[in-house]
């Protein structure tokens, strides 16, 4: 899991309310994203940052927001308008080009009740 | 879309037999990544294959880029118990890694 860490392992969301998860990253990376994981599927692009205070959307934007407010972290806020947040959720990051090598946290597992 | 498509989505083989897992992608890139994923834990990098480069190797992996056919394949040889997980391959391209769903390897000690 190298030097990233998320936090919560595990954490559950009631019906629309807002949640987020979290990332840091002491590797001193520029780049940082989220990808959502289902089961016995790939990973899909949520969001990606290549500098602080900027962020592009990936595949599956819709119902997610983040910030970057410093190099070191990058939280995930999975909003009430995202109506199938069930899923695992990884946090990675890389030294500055998008397409190098990636070093990803041990990810946080959403559920709703 | 997905960048990669391995082949095959399962695989399960005796401890010692070698694992060969493939991997499609569509477009061009600069680069083909492969990742381990042990279950319910973030993905390890494996090795990198650059476009230019048509073989690699890392310890027990030995990795392949075709670029004509825009195809690549992961050997593991000499398998292990602890080689069980699920392995992805990843494009790297100007939109960065675009991953595909994966080739779960079951080892049978």
């Amino acid at each position: 899991d190298g030097g990233i860490t998320q936090s919560p392992k595990y954490l559950f969301r009631k019906e629309g309310q807002n949640v987020t998860l979290s990332c840091e990253q002491n590797l001193n990376h520029d780049a940082m994203y989220w990808y959502r994981q289902d089961p016995g599927q790939g990973l899909r692009l949520i969001y990606y940052s290549q500098i602080v205070n900027d962020f592009q959307k990936g595949d599956i934007a819709e119902g997610y927001s983040v910030s970057r407010e410093k190099k070191e972290s990058f939280p995930l806020t999975v909003t009430s308008a995202q109506k199938n947040p069930t899923a695992f959720y990884l946090c990675a990051s890389s030294m500055l080009a998008r397409q190098e090598t990636q070093y990803f946290g041990p990810g946080t597992r959403l559920l709703v009740l | 879309s997905q960048q990669g498509e391995e082949d095959p989505q399962a695989l399960s083989i005796q401890e010692g037999e070698n694992a060969t897992m493939n991997c499609s992608y569509k477009t061009s890139i600069n680069n083909l990544q492969w990742y381990r994923q042990n279950s319910g834990r973030g993905l390890v990098h494996l090795i990198l294959i650059r476009s230019n480069e048509r073989e690699k190797h890392s310890g027990r992996l030995r990795v392949t880029l075709d670029t004509s056919k825009k195809s690549s394949s992961l050997l593991i040889t000499a398998s292990r118990a602890a080689d069980t997980a699920s392995y992805f391959c990843a494009g790297g391209g100007a939109d960065g890694l675009t991953f595909g769903k994966g080739t779960h390897l079951i080892i049978q000690p």
